[in-house]
């Protein structure tokens, strides 16, 4: 099935630093969604975009809906140790009945 | 928020046997549910959406004899990996909307991993 281009695949930061990462698709999506998975459990809801444009925050988490509708950004700042996990971006596309395109993950490891 | 609890979180079957996983919403109805599949170290793949009252729909390249899908209620979804083999071993997790609108977000289950040896 298709995936959604996400990067980076993984990244190593320090507590208390920023994170940014980005999701990319060829095609248009009418809602992005932004998870956080932990080992051995399934994705949880962080952050969801309705808007073209939209940048909506989740305490220290804040995401983009981008223009063109084929890109989503993820921005995590002031990292802690909990921050650590894979983070996946999803886009559902008009008429496909909530079907979701996961993206191919980012897994985020923040040392002291 | 929305609950989805999925049963069991870990099953250990022989080659050949069947195994049953349930989703249940717990605090809203689902018309709707999606069984989706993760091999280690990737990405969510959606196998199925399942339908209350009505035949599943499966992804392409997913057997539906093998992954039996039944949604008998509102609140209650079942997979069943049928005949089972090694290589059916993965993480399995199921989703349903969280409200009444097209656009409300999908809610996760915490999976089930699933070793077939």
């Amino acid at each position: 099935g298709q995936q959604l281009n996400q990067s980076p695949q993984s990244m190593f930061i320090q507590e208390g630093e920023d994170v940014s990462m980005n999701c990319t698709s060829s095609s248009i999506f009418n809602t992005w969604l932004w998870y956080k998975q932990e080992p051995g459990e399934g994705p949880v809801l962080l952050i969801a975009l309705y808007k073209a444009g939209e940048l909506t925050s989740n305490g220290r988490l804040t995401a983009q809906f981008g223009i063109t509708r084929k890109d989503s950004f993820l921005n995590i700042s002031a990292s802690i140790p909990s921050d650590v996990g894979i983070y996946f971006c999803a886009g559902q596309a008009a008429g496909t009945a909530s079907k979701l395109t996961f993206g191919t993950g980012t897994r985020l490891q923040v040392t002291l | 928020g929305a609950v989805v609890s999925q049963h069991p979180s870990r099953v250990i079957c022989k080659s050949g046997t069947s195994v049953k996983i349930e989703c249940r919403s717990l605090d809203f109805q689902a018309t709707t549910m999606f069984w989706y599949r993760q091999f280690p170290k990737q990405s969510l793949m959606l196998m199925a959406t399942s339908n209350e009252g009505s035949k599943a729909t499966y992804e392409q390249g997913v057997e539906k004899d093998k992954f039996l899908i039944n949604h008998a209620s509102l609140t209650l979804s079942t997979l069943t990996v049928t005949s089972a083999h090694p290589e059916d071993s993965s993480f399995y997790i199921c989703s349903a909307r969280g409200g009444v609108s097209y656009n409300s977000p999908l809610h996760f289950g915490n999976g089930t991993r699933l070793t077939v040896t």
